[in-house]
Formats: structure tokens, C-alpha cells, sequence
């Protein structure tokens, strides 16, 4: 079954505005992952946020935990054209798994208009 | 340091045929993972390794794909007789241990499309 559940699927928006996702889990966690991917390119990893955390920035990104509703948002603040990507939360599988494998959402196709 | 290396970029196979896709993990790291990528959908887990043993392969279908990581060189992912479904981009991280608690850094990825 799906661990990480994004929505929306598809942002459109104009440069300078914020943009945020949301991602869903099912089972407990240690840790829960962003990553962006640009159109037919690696993963590149934006942030970590632990478990006993709610809130962390890096920069013009924004995440938050709330493990009570087991989500996660991602806030970019000013968007830039260059922010166009597809973003992927991603969680372990706290303590039913010590392997560190990643469950990885559907994903948020970002669009950032000129 | 560079970073996690994966090639071919691109690989094209007929169906039947064998592919073998390598991860060169970053420097310093003994642990490979390996996701598989359908078009438009997130990543999947295929394989765990540290250094001359799979550790998890509950992602693996269990035909046809295999994965090592030997004491020398990189890791393959290695699929026999390929069919049409398997044409997907294959991706391969690297992290210092296999905790959870660590980031996996991510290889450009391997294209297969299968004729």
C-alpha cells in the first residue's frame, strides 16, 4: 500500500508566490524526506525533518510534521521559474523496518509561471 | 567527491535480451539502494545492499531481476529477458550506513526502454 500520499497532484503558479504540498502517511516514522526532481533528471534531496520535530527551513523551503495526522507540508516561499519540478516526500518505515528504505509519495508536479 | 555515478545513461534493449544497469555509490558509502520509476509516478523500492550482501529485497520482483554489490567496483542491477514492462528509469542511492536516519543521495538514473 502507498506510505507517502501527495496532493495536490499539479501546482500551477506565478513566480513570486508561494507554493505548498502536502503529503500523507500511513505508519509511524523516524524521519520524512523531501526531494525534488527536475523533468528526466535524479533526485535531489531539499530536506530531513526527525520525527520529534514539527518545523524546519532551509533557506525558502518550509516543513512541517504533525505526526498526530501523520502529514507533512512543503512550503516555497517566492517562487522562481528555476523551482519548476516534481516534488516527492518520502518516510522510512520506522520501526517495522531498520533498513532505511524509502516509501516514496506520487509526487507534486510544481509549475512555476515567468 | 563526486557523487553517486550511474550508467548507461540510456539503455535500449529488445525484448528477451539482458540488461545491466551499474551504481558507483559516493565515496565513503557501502550501502545501495535501488527504486525503480514508472512514468509519472514516485519511486519504488527494488533492493537494499551493503558490500557483498543483499540485505532486503522485498521491492525485487522475484523473477528475472537480480542485484550485487561485490567488495570490488559497482553495483548491478542485472534483468534477464527483458519484456516491455520493465522499461522504466532505474535509480540508485548511496548512504554512509543503512539507518534511517541518514539521506540517500541519489544517481542520475538509468533510462531502459524495451522495444
Amino acid at each position: 500500500s502507498q506510505q507517502g500520499e501527495e496532493d495536490p497532484q499539479a501546482l500551477s503558479i506565478q513566480e513570486g508566490e508561494n507554493a505548498t504540498m502536502n503529503c500523507s502517511y500511513k505508519t509511524s516514522i523516524n524521519n520524512l524526506q523531501w526531494y525534488r526532481q527536475n523533468s528526466g533528471r535524479g533526485l535531489v534531496h531539499l530536506i530531513l525533518i526527525r520525527s520529534n520535530e514539527r518545523e524546519k527551513h532551509s533557506g525558502r523551503l518550509r516543513v512541517t510534521l504533525d505526526t498526530s495526522k501523520k502529514s507533512s507540508s512543503l512550503l516555497i516561499t517566492a517562487s522562481r521559474a528555476a523551482d519548476t519540478a516534481s516534488y516527492f516526500c518520502a518516510t522510512d518505515e520506522g520501526w517495522a523496518s531498520n533498513t532505511g528504505k524509502l516509501i516514496f509519495g506520487q509526487g507534486t508536479t510544481l509549475q512555476v509561471k515567468p | 567527491n563526486a557523487g553517486v555515478m550511474q550508467n548507461p545513461r540510456h539503455l535500449v534493449r529488445r525484448r528477451g535480451q539482458e540488461a545491466r544497469l551499474r551504481c558507483s555509490p559516493m565515496k565513503g558509502h557501502s550501502h545501495v539502494y535501488w527504486y525503480r520509476q514508472l512514468p509519472e509516478e514516485g519511486l519504488k523500492f527494488m533492493v537494499y545492499l551493503q558490500k557483498e550482501n543483499i540485505i532486503d529485497e522485498s521491492g525485487m520482483p522475484k523473477e528475472r531481476f537480480s542485484a550485487e554489490f561485490p567488495k570490488e567496483g559497482p553495483s548491478i542491477l542485472r534483468i534477464q529477458q527483458v519484456v516491455r514492462g520493465d522499461s522504466a528509469a532505474y535509480f540508485c542511492a548511496s548512504s554512509p550506513t543503512g539507518s534511517a536516519k541518514n539521506i540517500q543521495y541519489f544517481g542520475a538514473g538509468t533510462r531502459l526502454s524495451v522495444l
